[in-house]
């Protein structure tokens, strides 16, 4: 059971280019959502997803894309990067009304 | 407007000491409080609270409850410098028949020094 995991690590951007920042879970969670950190911000929600085919926006949305196709996998896609987008992004899955598992980050820096 | 806020927002302590986290909230809908511990990575879960006055313990680490003055408080006795981190309280809102988000308080960074 691997749990959540992201994908790559580290990235570096430049300004104006996209990419998308892969999320995946293995425990058949219908929740799952993303989450910027940033220093002395804690964590915002940007997108959350409560089944396939279904998403929503949260507190920091613009900028940002997602889907969600199947069960598993809600990828992250950063349209025209920004070095306001410049943080930590972590993924998480939710069942029920239970805790939410955190993947382990993708350190994004945009220049 | 929703806002989940922890105090203090830094706190040194030494080995041995015993540390009370706050995490007060203000929202519509609540379901649950979870506190989380995080080490430079991935938030960690530690305790999720429905019940106002009912205290959950994992070893020298409780959490309680108040759901009347909307607050909760994270113990931790016996302090280590292994309990370094800063911990995350959060509110999961709920929005009827399905997982709600949660909204995190900026956290609360304890230095536990030798």
């Amino acid at each position: 059971n691997a749990g959540v995991t992201q994908t790559p690590k580290f990235q570096v951007l430049k300004t104006g280019q996209s990419m998308t920042l892969q999320c995946a879970q293995d425990m058949n969670h219908e929740y799952m959502s993303w989450y910027r950190q940033d220093p002395g911000m804690g964590l915002r929600l940007i997108h959350y997803s409560v089944g396939a085919g279904i998403t929503d926006q949260g507190e920091v949305p613009n900028g940002y894309n997602v889907s969600r196709s199947t069960t598993e996998d809600f990828p992250l896609r950063l349209l025209s990067a920004a070095p306001s987008q410049t943080s930590v992004y972590f993924c998480a899955s939710g069942g029920g009304w239970g805790e939410q598992f955190f993947g382990p980050g993708t350190r994004l820096t945009v220049l | 407007e929703d806002k989940v806020v922890q105090s203090p927002l830094s706190l040194v302590v030494h080995e041995g000491d015993t540390v009370t986290l706050n995490c007060s909230y203000e929202v519509t809908n609540f379901r649950s409080l979870l506190w989380y511990k995080q080490e430079k990575k991935a938030p960690t879960f530690l305790f999720m609270l429905t019940s106002s006055g009912i205290e959950k313990k994992s070893g020298r680490l409780s959490s309680i409850l108040d759901k009347k003055e909307l607050f909760s408080i994270l113990n931790i006795t016996a302090t280590q410098t292994g309990d370094s981190a800063v911990y995350l309280c959060a509110v999961l809102m709920n929005y009827g028949g399905s997982q709600g988000n949660l909204i995190f308080g900026k956290g609360t960074k304890l230095s536990v020094k030798p």
